[in-house]
């Protein structure tokens, strides 16, 4: 059975850099045909995708942080990870990491909570 | 960029009543459209994937219609368990979007 676990530091300060992980059990990153990708949600507000990596490293991006966004995978741990450069208060939300097919619904993560806070 | 937007933001609806949610998109997304359910403190779970297909684990008073623009998400008879906020989301192309949100609150 497939399952997502986020990890992340939980606090970070402005200006910084927020790094999240997630480890993937009951599937091979490296060998399925399926896009990796990262999610968040502010408190109390909607979802926004942020970025997606397919198994064969093609990625797409969404527009409005791509400029800060670095995804990278560890097939080594099935770990795959988002770096989100430059942050700030508007930052601050729970992060989904989540697995995907080609022109399919999103399998997520429990998420994790980052806050952008000095 | 693909706008998907929900009405109404919220939805009051007494226990055994239908609820009925609509999603439309900007452009067509022909029928890669999911909608998910997410209660509070809880990560989004899939519902609904290819307009109408339901996803396991949900019963069949959940059901979802529409092609290209418009969509719907109908709950025959409110559950306790149904009161929730409901996202759609396209996957037609990228950027990959989502709704803002219906949320289905007790009347």
């Amino acid at each position: 059975q497939l399952q997502l676990q986020e990890s992340g530091p939980g606090l970070v300060k402005p200006s910084e850099t927020l790094s999240v992980t997630c480890t993937v059990s009951g599937d091979s990153i490296s060998s399925s045909s399926y896009y990796w990708g990262w999610i968040r949600q502010p408190p109390g507000k909607g979802l926004e995708w942020i970025v997606s990596v397919y198994y064969s490293g093609n990625t797409f991006y969404n527009a409005s942080l791509k400029s800060r966004v670095i995804i990278s995978v560890d097939t080594s741990k099935n770990q795959f990870s988002l770096r989100l450069s430059s942050v700030t208060a508007a930052d601050t939300a729970v992060y989904y990491c989540a697995r995907h097919p080609p022109w399919g619904p999103f399998y997520w993560g429990q998420g994790t909570l980052a806050t952008v806070s000095s | 960029e693909i706008v998907m937007t929900q009405s109404p933001a919220t939805l009051s609806v007494s226990p055994g009543e239908r609820a009925t949610l609509s999603c439309r998109a900007s452009q067509s997304v022909s029928t890669n459209l999911a909608w998910y359910q997410q209660k509070p403190g809880q990560a989004p779970r899939l519902l609904i994937y290819g307009a109408s297909t339901r996803a396991t684990g949900f019963p069949a008073r959940f059901s979802g219609s529409g092609s290209g623009t418009e969509f719907t998400l109908t709950i025959s008879s409110l559950q306790s368990e149904d009161f929730a906020v409901y996202y759609c989301h396209q996957y037609n192309s990228w950027p990959l979007t989502f709704g803002g949100g219906t949320k289905v609150e007790i009347k």
